[in-house]
């Protein structure tokens, strides 16, 4: 069965600290990982998106980095801000006969606090 | 331009009635796909539309069904609710459903609570 686990599950940090974000899946074949954003009650949004060939991409204070060889991901995040409070979402693509579809872990959820 | 909209936002029902949730894409992309997100997990694939036609679905009963329109919007059914079927409910919104390639944009979302 395809899957994609996160931890930790939640995550409190103080304004301003760096934290990392875990994210191991066993989904194949794996097309490409996302990490997401998600504010409570909103619809994901997009941080970054790896192909398999990728080992490191940022976006801003968010850095995603992808080793496929043991299927692990992590997004860092430096200088935390209140704003970063928020669940983040590590998504692998799957391309199977159904087309392609998106496999979602569980999550982190992340409290910045000032 | 308008990004993927969803209606309506928050949505409360009593067991056993039907619900029909409505997504409109992104303008220009021709693939709809649909998401279930129970509080505290992370989405589970329902359905995914191409062109009008269903490419995809995930492990989810019979009660739930959707389609697509000329215009690309879906609809997303479920009929005889249960109480686990409370959730908040995501529509993606790409250009060919070639998810491997391209980003899926999210919509805000539908909150249905089953009472």
């Amino acid at each position: 069965k395809n899957q994609v686990e996160q931890s930790p599950q939640s995550l409190i940090i103080l304004e301003g600290k760096n934290c990392t974000l875990q994210c191991n899946y066993t989904v194949s074949p794996f097309s490409n990982l996302r990490w997401y954003k998600q504010d409570t009650g909103r619809g994901p949004v997009s941080l970054t998106i790896m192909t398999f060939s990728e080992n490191t991409k940022s976006n801003g204070r968010y850095t995603a980095t992808l080793d496929a060889d043991t299927k692990q991901s992590s997004l860092h995040i430096t200088a935390s801000q209140l704003s970063d409070s928020a669940s983040y979402i590590c998504v692998v693509s799957v391309w199977d006969n159904a087309g392609n579809m998106l496999t979602f872990g569980g999550g982190t959820r992340l409290m910045v606090k000032p | 331009d308008a990004g993927v909209t969803q209606s309506p936002t928050h949505l409360i029902k009593t067991r056993g009635q039907h619900v029909t949730l409505r997504c409109s894409p992104i303008s220009g992309h021709k693939s709809v796909s649909w998401y279930q997100q129970v509080l505290g997990q992370g989405p589970q694939f329902i359905f995914q539309y191409y062109e009008k036609e269903e490419r995809g679905r995930g492990n989810f009963p019979d009660r739930f069904s959707a389609r697509q329109f000329p215009n690309y919007s879906s609809e997303l059914n479920v009929n005889a609710l249960l109480l686990g079927d409370s959730a908040l409910y995501l529509c993606a919104s790409s250009f060919n459903g070639q998810l491997f390639k391209q980003g899926a944009f999210f919509g805000q979302g539908t909150r249905l609570t089953v009472v």
